[in-house]
């Protein structure tokens, strides 16, 4: 039983579109994490987000980066201008916040032509 | 700065015991995971040390010893379904984590 899901699993997109990734919690989680992974290399971490709000980000996570919960339930990931590199799986990961365990989602494969 | 090491790759026989070492050296430190990846997958996860000492979960233990930035993954009874990528990750504040490159795990019957 997954504890995310994302949609889509995979995404293909012109090199300067905008993409939006989504991620739905199984449950009720306050804790989320966007990881991506380039193929052949490490798991990198993007963004934390806690109670509706972006609570630790990485060098990655630059301006062409948002996200947000819409809804109060879907946790999107938005790419403002996709360039090659953002070529990747990015996965979307739930915790429940200090010293606890983080699940990953499916991932979605991003495809950047 | 933010150095996670582990070997890239090892081979072991089924029914074996294996031991993946990782270590690290990051600014800040709250705990240490471990995640089993294949293929095109996302990674699952195996362990969390916070203490120091060896946690024990079925065919999987870990070990940490925080003083020695030092952990290791031990899988006991191999199965060929353990072929796989491990992945070492050192969780700093704001529960980031930060990941070693992993390593990749051949079980040969």
């Amino acid at each position: 039983e997954p504890e995310v899901t994302q949609t889509p699993s995979h995404q293909v997109t012109q090199m300067g579109q905008e993409v939006i990734l989504r991620c739905v919690p199984i449950s009720n989680h306050l804790y989320f994490y966007w990881y991506r992974q380039i193929l052949g290399q490490k798991v990198e971490f993007l963004v934390s987000f806690y109670n509706n709000e972006i609570s630790e980000k990485s060098e990655i996570f630059d301006d062409q980066f948002s996200v947000e919960r819409p809804d109060g339930s879907n946790f999107t990931l938005k790419i403002r201008s996709t360039k090659l590199e953002d070529s990747a799986m990015y996965f979307c990961a739930r915790g429940q916040g200090h010293d606890n365990e983080q699940f990953f989602g499916p991932g979605t494969r991003l495809t950047v032509l | 700065g933010q150095n996670i090491d582990q070997p890239t790759e090892m081979t072991a026989t089924e029914g074996a015991i294996v031991q993946i070492n990782c270590t690290y050296q990051t600014s800040g430190f709250n705990g240490l995971f471990w995640y089993q990846q294949h293929a095109g997958e996302a990674p699952t996860f195996l362990s969390y040390n916070v203490l120091d000492g060896l946690e024990e979960k079925g065919r999987f233990s870990s070990f940490l010893s925080r003083s020695k930035g030092y952990s290791y993954l031990l899988l006991k009874e191999l199965q060929m379904k353990d072929s796989a990528s491990y992945l070492c990750a050192v969780e700093k504040a704001g529960n980031m984590l930060t990941f070693g490159g992993g390593t990749r795990l051949m079980v040969k019957p």
